[in-house]
């Protein structure tokens, strides 16, 4: 398994703005995943994208991939107030269900009024 | 959090005593993982399961056991608690993201542990 860097360490935004985090690791992998935290509760899972993949997009959100740099980025648009969270990502070299991912210390995204 | 709880959610001991997590599933995923979250440590893997009675050491896993004796659940355990495992932990289980040839976890709600 292999940790993601998550950049910013914090990220303050207004209502409506778009906010865009960075994920920086260090070596090959299969499939990348972002999740996000609410305060006080568990991760919960947001989008993957596998190696092959440059761009997906779920909803508001939309992520990047750069096998090339080892970066991702994830960008949340039009945010809202209930997007405040600590967002994660994980990198990850196994498929299967022995996915021992492990995760850095997260952005976290303030969205104010 | 829909198919996996732990218990208990809060607790507070003494330095030297035993303490057990438990963590239950009713999906019946083969595997299962303990984390902690600390500031500034992100999230670390303690320990996890790949089935039953099949366990292995994450990147923390010293002054921590486990045991899966079924597949729904998956015990942590403290064998003496000491004030640095003051944390709140996590327990999870992995599926097969529909569609991705991924698997993805999903996370329980926390159970917050204090060694006083």
């Amino acid at each position: 398994s292999q940790q993601g860097e998550e950049d910013p360490q914090a990220l303050s935004i207004q209502e409506g703005e778009n906010a865009t985090m960075n994920c920086s690791y260090k070596t090959s992998i299969n499939n990348l995943q972002w999740y996000r935290q609410n305060s006080g509760r568990g991760l919960v899972h947001l989008i993957l994208i596998r190696s092959n993949e440059r761009e997906k997009h779920s909803g508001r959100l939309r992520v990047t991939l750069d096998t090339s740099k080892k970066s991702s980025s994830l960008l949340i648009t039009a945010s809202r107030a209930a997007d405040t969270a600590s967002y994660f990502c994980a990198p990850s070299l196994l498929t299967g269900g022995g996915n021992k991912l492990t995760f850095g210390t997260g952005t976290q995204l303030k969205v104010e009024l | 959090d829909a198919g996996i709880t732990q218990s208990p959610r809060h607790k507070v001991t003494e330095t030297g005593t035993p303490v057990t997590l438990r963590c239950h599933q009713t999906e019946n995923h083969r595997y299962m993982y303990w984390y902690r979250q600390d500031p500034g440590h992100g999230l670390r893997l303690i320990h996890y399961s790949y089935g039953v009675k099949d366990t292995d050491k994450g990147e923390v896993s010293d002054g921590y056991s486990v045991s899966r004796s079924k597949t729904e659940d998956f015990l942590l355990t403290l064998e003496s608690a000491t004030s640095s495992q003051t944390s709140v932990y996590f327990c999870a289980i992995s599926e097969n993201k529909q569609g991705s040839g991924a698997n993805v976890l999903t996370f329980g709600a926390g159970s917050r542990l204090t060694v006083l």
